[in-house]
């Protein structure tokens, strides 16, 4: 299994509260990405990194932030948490083989 | 955005058979994965195509890049009790920066 770790795991939340979520990568993976996943959605893609402090948004970008200060970790901030980030989040990383992501085990976030 | 079409939702198959989804598109990709996801973890990659035409076999797991390049298949034989889960396919396009676009999944039931 690609060594990659989220926390926390579960989180329960008031609308309006700031919330972090990281994923930490041990495989030193050049590309991370934050993705939600709802039912009949599918997964989308929030942000991603493509290196140190190189960003980039994704297709549901609105209402998060994200930063990456080492290669290791991928923070997601959601600034003023709503009801409609309810959602189950994923980190995946890539390396050389860059479509090739591998994903952590999930984030189940309630927002109340 | 691109859209990969994953159909149906659902499928309900007995342990032994052999299943087949597909994944289609409107548009080219120059990758196709297929993940597998088990409930409360994250997806886990199954087999990565490369090449239109191109056959790959995992296990009882054989999946095919189309050779209009906006299509895969992923054949599951004989199938056992822990085959399931959700399928999703995902696509790669060139000069997409290593973002993939999934489809919304298919969720396999196998009745013992």
């Amino acid at each position: 299994d690609a060594g990659i770790t989220q926390s926390p795991r579960h989180k329960v939340t008031e609308t309006g509260t700031p919330v972090t979520l990281r994923c930490h990568q041990t495989e030193n993976h050049r590309y991370m990405y934050w993705y939600r996943q709802d039912p009949g959605h599918g997964l989308r893609l929030i942000h991603y990194s493509y290196g140190v402090k190189d960003t980039d948004k994704g297709e549901v970008s609105d209402g998060y932030s994200v930063s990456r200060s080492k290669t290791e970790d991928f923070l997601l901030t959601l600034e003023s948490a709503t009801s409609s980030q309810t959602s189950v989040y994923f980190c995946a990383i890539s390396g050389t083989v860059v479509y090739e992501q591998y994903f952590g085990p999930g984030t189940r976030l309630t927002v109340t | 955005g691109q859209q990969l079409n994953q159909s149906p939702q659902s499928m309900f198959i007995q342990e032994g058979e052999d299943v087949s989804m597909n994944c289609t598109s409107s548009s080219i990709f120059n990758t196709w994965l297929w993940y597998k996801q088990d409930p409360g973890e994250g997806p886990v990659l199954l087999i990565a195509l490369y090449k239109a035409g191109e056959l790959t076999s995992n296990g009882r797991l054989t999946a095919q890049f189309g050779i209009t390049r906006k299509d895969s298949f992923l054949n599951i034989s004989a199938s056992i009790p822990s085959d399931v889960g959700i399928y999703f396919c995902a696509g790669g396009e060139t000069g997409a920066n290593s973002k993939l676009t999934f489809g919304k999944g298919i969720t396999l039931s196998v009745r013992p």
